[in-house]
């Protein structure tokens, strides 16, 4: 099983969607979880951190499930520039290590 | 202020051969991984430096080596360069070992083995 997992889609939404992604990890004792956006060719950026509580950044909610493992990022009236890939992050040791380990990456496509 | 800075950008070597990819992390960071990304894959982890050390490693064989330098920047060491070590190699660094505020990643050297 991977440390992370993403569906890859792609996932083809008109403008002013809402999706969301989920991401399911298999270290319980994993402390610190991010998203990330990778666009062609490009580096990935972090997008946000995920906390417990869940937290909103503009058009953008993360959430938290400790006990399901699972970790989900929803974007709300999406834009063409939101095109990318989603990377779910999270930390592989046990405690809080630095040592990120990243999903497959979930691909987005905002049509016209 | 410059952010995380890589080089070269790309490099093309021949199986069998030794490469150095060189990193200067963000001002003000003083950790740096290093990630391996194969086409349509996420980044994978091969290896952590802070205070001049090799703190985490990911599963990655020994042909894989690192350096980090008093001034925080870093190599990356390839030996007996494989057709399948073909990738885009990511520096990535961060003030507090990636904990709380994540890594900021370098552009990336793309390397092809031929």
């Amino acid at each position: 099983r991977k440390e992370v997992e993403q569906d890859p889609g792609p996932f083809n939404v008109p403008e002013g969607a809402t999706v969301a992604f989920n991401c399911t990890y298999s270290n319980s004792a994993s402390q610190s979880f991010f998203w990330y956006r990778q666009d062609c060719r490009k580096e990935p950026k972090l997008l946000m951190s995920v906390y417990s509580s869940g937290n909103e950044d503009g058009r953008f909610t993360a959430q938290l499930n400790r006990a399901s493992q699972y970790i989900s990022l929803l974007i709300r009236d999406s834009k063409l520039s939101d095109s990318a890939t989603y990377l779910c992050v999270v930390n592989g040791g046990s405690g809080n290590t630095g040592k990120l380990i990243f999903g497959q990456g979930t691909t987005l496509q905002v049509k016209p | 202020d410059a952010g995380v800075t890589q080089s070269p950008t790309h490099l093309i070597k021949t199986r069998g051969q030794q490469v150095t990819l060189r990193c200067s992390p963000k001002s003000g960071h003083d950790t740096v991984s290093w990630y391996q990304q194969a086409l349509g894959q996420g980044p994978q982890f091969i290896f952590q430096y802070y205070e001049e050390e090799e703190r985490q490693r990911g599963n990655f064989p020994d042909r894989f080596s690192g350096h980090q330098f008093p001034n925080y920047s870093s190599e990356l060491n390839v030996n007996a360069l494989l057709l399948g070590d073909s990738a885009l190699y990511l520096c990535a660094s961060s003030p507090d070992r990636g904990v709380s505020y994540g890594y900021t990643f370098g552009s990336g050297t793309r390397l092809t083995v031929v």
